[in-house]
């Protein structure tokens, strides 16, 4: 089942923060981040295992609560480079494929 | 990472044609997936393509209409049959990197007009 994203999209100016949640309603044993431009491919950003850990690099950070099945992903001070569509991938235990959310479209004005 | 090639990068095709795209990887890799991406959607699962084993599909996604090849750890080829306007689409090929925290990383995709 396809885990829902929020929000849909997002407008922001230059150095805002954002966040963008996924729910799912299964129990899930990792969250794939990925982040799309206009006409490329999607290109990898963090993975989250179960255990509720937490990542980050640079200004783009997220969690995995395992009770609620939920990971956010945070982006602070953002940068006109992070304009573009976001997926969080699902994995439920043993499945070995992920299910993506529906993506969230951020924009970044200046 | 391991770096992912397709071809063809985009192409026009008549209807009741059929087209096969190619995934090349520049390492081994046990894990092989093909997406299937309409424009302005998610990315939807067509199937796993294993070395050694048949593809597994995903619901709704079934051999005769996207078989698919896997000889070895590094190239795969998805081939989409008798095609029709629906199958307008971006195709992508994904690879699991053996032993890397099971991260998938994406080809630059196949973009596909059906006339």
């Amino acid at each position: 089942q396809q885990p829902v994203q929020s929000p849909q999209a997002v407008i922001l100016r230059e150095g805002e923060d954002a966040v963008i949640n996924c729910s799912s309603s299964k129990a899930l044993y990792s969250v794939h981040w990925y982040r799309q431009k206009h006409g490329e491919a999607p290109v990898f950003l963090m993975i989250l295992l179960k255990g509720g850990e937490q990542k980050g690099h640079d200004k783009i950070s997220a969690s995995f609560n395992e009770k609620k099945q939920q990971s956010s992903l945070y982006l602070t001070a953002s940068q006109l480079s992070y304009s573009g569509t976001y997926f969080c991938g699902t994995e439920i235990q043993g499945a070995q494929k992920l299910v993506f959310g529906q993506g969230t479209r951020l924009t970044i004005n200046p | 990472s391991a770096v992912i090639s397709q071809k063809p990068s985009r192409d026009i095709c008549q209807r009741g044609t059929s087209l096969t795209i190619q995934c090349q990887v520049d390492s081994q890799v046990t894990m092989m997936f093909w997406y299937r991406q309409q424009p302005g959607q998610s990315l939807t699962l067509i199937a796993t393509a294993n070395q050694g084993s048949e593809a597994t599909y995903e619901s709704g996604f079934v051999i005769d209409k996207f078989p698919i090849s896997r000889p070895n750890l590094t190239f795969s080829t998805l081939t989409v049959s008798n095609m029709s306007p629906e199958d307008s689409s971006i195709y992508l090929c994904s690879v699991e990197e053996a032993g890397y925290q099971e991260t998938q990383y994406f080809g630059p995709g196949t973009r596909l007009l059906v006339l």
